[in-house]
C-alpha cells in the first residue's frame, strides 16, 4: 500500500538558515509527488510537484525538492528561511487513475528570529 | 475570486445533531474530494467524486453522506454527530484525477459538544 513518511514532527531553524524537510514514500510505480504548506487556520497550498523529468523541482516561495528514486525520497529544501515560512508542511503521493492523495503526518516548522 | 470555497468556516453543534458543509469550486475541475484533518493534523481521504460519481468511500461511517449535484459542488451531510467527528474538514478539487495537484478550500472546523 502507498504510504508517506515524514520523520520529523517538529523542526526549528533560525531565520536565514537553510532548511531541509524529509519525505519518504512507499510506492510501486513512479509516483506523483507533492509538497503542500498549511498556515494556521488555512487550507493547504501547493508548493511544488514532481511527475517526471528533471529530478530537481522548483516551487513557489523559493522552495525546491529533489526526487531520489533509489532512496524513495522527495525532500524539500530552502536555502534561506524567512519568518513567514513558519507553518505545517505536508508531503503527499498519488497515482494516475486514482482519486486520492496519501499525505504524510506533516512537519511543523518554527522559525526563530 | 476563491477557487474552492467551503461554508461554514466554523461549526459548533451538539451531539446527535445533523449538519451539512457545502463546497463549491469554480475551476472547472472534474474531481472533488473531502478530507478529514484530526487534532494531530493528519489528513485522511473520506470521499472522492469524479463528474458527480462517487469513486472513493474510504470506510467512512454511514452517518456521513456526500452529495454532488453537479461537478462544481460537493456537499457533506453528517447525521447524529458524535464527539469523535470533531475535526477540520477540507474540500479539494483536481483537474482530472490525483495526478493533478489538488486545490484546497479553507476548511471547516467542526466542534461537537
Amino acid at each position: 500500500a502507498q504510504s508517506v513518511t515524514q520523520p520529523d514532527i517538529h523542526i526549528t531553524v533560525s531565520e536565514g538558515a537553510s532548511l531541509e524537510l524529509r519525505c519518504n514514500y512507499s510506492y510501486g510505480a513512479t509516483p506523483y509527488l507533492f509538497w503542500y504548506v498549511q498556515s494556521p487556520g488555512q487550507g493547504l497550498q501547493l508548493l511544488l510537484k514532481y511527475f517526471s523529468g528533471d529530478t530537481l523541482v522548483q516551487g513557489i516561495k523559493g522552495f525546491e525538492a529533489e526526487f531520489k528514486r533509489s532512496q524513495s525520497s522527495f525532500n524539500l529544501r530552502k536555502p534561506s528561511v524567512h519568518w513567514s515560512d513558519a507553518a505545517e508542511y505536508f508531503c503527499a503521493v498519488a497515482e494516475t487513475g486514482t482519486y486520492k492523495y496519501i499525505f504524510g503526518t506533516g512537519t511543523r516548522l518554527k522559525v526563530l528570529a | 475570486d476563491t477557487a474552492v470555497s467551503q461554508t461554514p468556516k466554523y461549526l459548533v453543534t451538539q451531539m446527535g445533531n445533523d449538519k451539512s458543509i457545502k463546497c463549491e469550486q469554480n475551476l472547472g475541475h472534474d474531481t472533488m474530494y473531502w478530507y478529514k484533518q484530526d487534532s494531530k493534523k493528519f489528513l485522511k481521504i473520506m470521499f472522492s467524486y469524479n463528474n458527480k460519481e462517487l469513486i472513493i468511500n474510504e470506510t467512512v461511517p454511514n452517518r456521513f453522506s456526500p452529495k454532488s449535484p453537479d461537478k462544481a459542488h460537493l456537499n457533506l451531510h453528517i447525521n447524529s454527530l458524535e464527539l469523535g467527528d470533531s475535526a477540520v474538514y477540507f474540500c479539494a478539487s483536481s483537474l482530472t484525477d490525483s495526478k493533478d495537484e489538488a486545490f484546497f478550500g479553507q476548511g471547516t472546523r467542526l466542534t461537537v459538544v
